[in-house]
């Protein structure tokens, strides 16, 4: 079962945009993480946000998350055709298990 | 400092035939996850080790599915006999201490049954 969810399902930008993806989750968090999937390889972990956090930044990632609505987005600025991939939240409501929404497939367009 | 390693990264193999996927976690790493993560999906988790010690395999099928990591280091996960639905890419990872710390993930072992 996944518990988060994300929007859109995919989404094509130019360079240079900047591109946001959302998260929706059902149940309380500890921490909700980001990670990044280029095709035909593994998960890149981007950023880790706790349940008692707001919003976080690294380089041109931004993450805010927002419990009582139970949801989290992840802005990238300035997009490059190299931040082309899949990108999923996930959830950890304990014991460091963590819960995949479906990702969100981003292209850039050079 | 490697990451997690997995092999073999493909493996093609015919239905009912067994298969079996290796894991080395990051040194120093007493948590290990198996995930399976299906075409256009997000991964599921399989089965959680801390240390030698499987904590959580309730979505493990257990008639066809089995992990061990006997010195709570390295893990195999094996499948036997392997159906056309197993199609997938097992990923492993492995994190360390206690809830809330990032985890880290392999390449994947992308496995085709035909």
């Amino acid at each position: 079962s996944q518990q988060g969810e994300e929007d859109p399902q995919a989404l094509s930008i130019q360079e240079g945009e900047n591109a946001t993806m959302n998260c929706s989750y059902k149940t309380s968090i500890n921490n909700l993480q980001w990670y990044r999937q280029n095709s035909g390889r593994g998960l890149v972990h981007l950023i880790l946000i706790r349940s008692n956090e707001r919003e976080k930044h690294s380089g041109r990632l931004r993450v805010t998350l927002d419990t009582s609505k139970k949801s989290s987005s992840l802005l990238i600025t300035a997009s490059r055709a190299a931040d082309t991939a899949s990108y999923f939240c996930a959830t950890d409501s304990g014991g460091n298990k963590l819960v995949f929404g479906a990702g969100t497939i981003l292209r850039v367009k050079s | 400092e490697a990451g997690v390693v997995q092999s073999p990264r493909y493996k093609i193999i015919e239905k009912k035939q067994p298969v079996a996927f290796w894991c080395n976690p990051i040194s120093g790493h007493n948590t290990l996850y198996w995930y399976l993560q299906n075409l256009g999906q997000g991964p599921e988790l399989l089965i959680r080790y801390e240390n030698e010690e499987a904590v959580d395999d309730s979505q493990l099928p257990k008639d066809r599915f089995s992990a061990e990591r006997l010195k709570g280091v390295d893990s195999t996960l094996k499948i036997q006999p392997a159906e056309l639905g197993d199609s997938a890419v097992y990923l492993c990872a492995s994190s360390q201490g206690s809830a809330g710390n990032t985890i880290y993930f392999g390449e994947g072992s992308w496995l085709t049954v035909v």
